[in-house]
């Protein structure tokens, strides 16, 4: 699985979008890009996941660089429950290798 | 729908005892994967089962084993329990073996061995 590069930490106004990038200039074809975020002591949250093309859910936004190389997360407008530890992770769909390798993350600090 | 249930949540163990961790996932969900999450070393993933079979090992020591029922509710086991143990383990659930869903992961069983 590719490895991925994130900013350790990030502050964004209550109310304004928070954009995460991520780094994946390894990424293969058949990678896609997951995020996932943790609040403190619970299990990790599935937010969205894509391969090429831009996604959107109820809860986020996901950009994907042409070249596939870097992503970044967007959360429309954030509340102070979007404090958290926001993983992003590279995987391949691949059948009978079903795991994710989660790095540090971004602690993203909503602030009031 | 009832999410990912594991329990208990909290656990105290001694030095030398062994421990069974227990996870039911999401009606329907075939794939019941394991995580160790500790403030040194982050989420770590243990192992990964579909249809009651092992497909993923990660790099943990013998100790650690688990297995996955008919019902696809799974179970970790830890044996001879070791200070370093002491982790949040947390199990995640998805409906089908390829992971294109995505993954729903348990609030996480919190051990403490002492």
């Amino acid at each position: 699985d590719a490895k991925t590069t994130q900013p350790t930490s990030m502050d964004c106004a209550e109310g304004r979008a928070a954009n995460l990038p991520c780094n994946h200039s390894t990424i293969s074809g058949n990678e896609y890009v997951y995020w996932y975020r943790q609040i403190h002591s619970q299990g990790p949250q599935y937010i969205i996941h894509g391969l090429k093309n831009n996604e959107t859910n109820e809860m986020a936004s996901l950009i994907i660089t042409e070249d596939r190389k870097s992503s970044t997360l967007i959360l429309p407008h954030a509340t102070l429950r979007d404090t958290a530890v926001y993983y992003c992770i590279v995987r391949a769909i691949i059948q009978g290798a079903q795991k994710l390798v989660f790095g540090q993350g971004t602690r993203l600090t909503i602030n009031p | 729908k009832a999410g990912v249930t594991q329990t208990p949540r909290y656990l105290i163990k001694t030095r030398g005892q062994q421990v069974t961790l227990s996870c039911s996932p999401i009606s329907g969900h075939r794939s019941v994967s394991w995580y160790q999450q500790t403030p040194g070393q982050g989420l770590q993933f243990l192992f990964e089962y579909f249809s009651e079979t092992q497909r993923n090992k990660g790099n943990f020591p013998g100790r650690f084993s688990g297995r996955q029922f008919s019902n696809s509710r799974s179970e970790m086991n830890v044996s001879t329990l070791e200070l370093g143990d002491s982790a949040l383990y947390l199990c995640a659930s998805s409906l089908g073996d390829r992971g294109a869903d995505g993954y729903t992961f348990g609030s996480g069983t919190r051990l403490t061995v002492v």
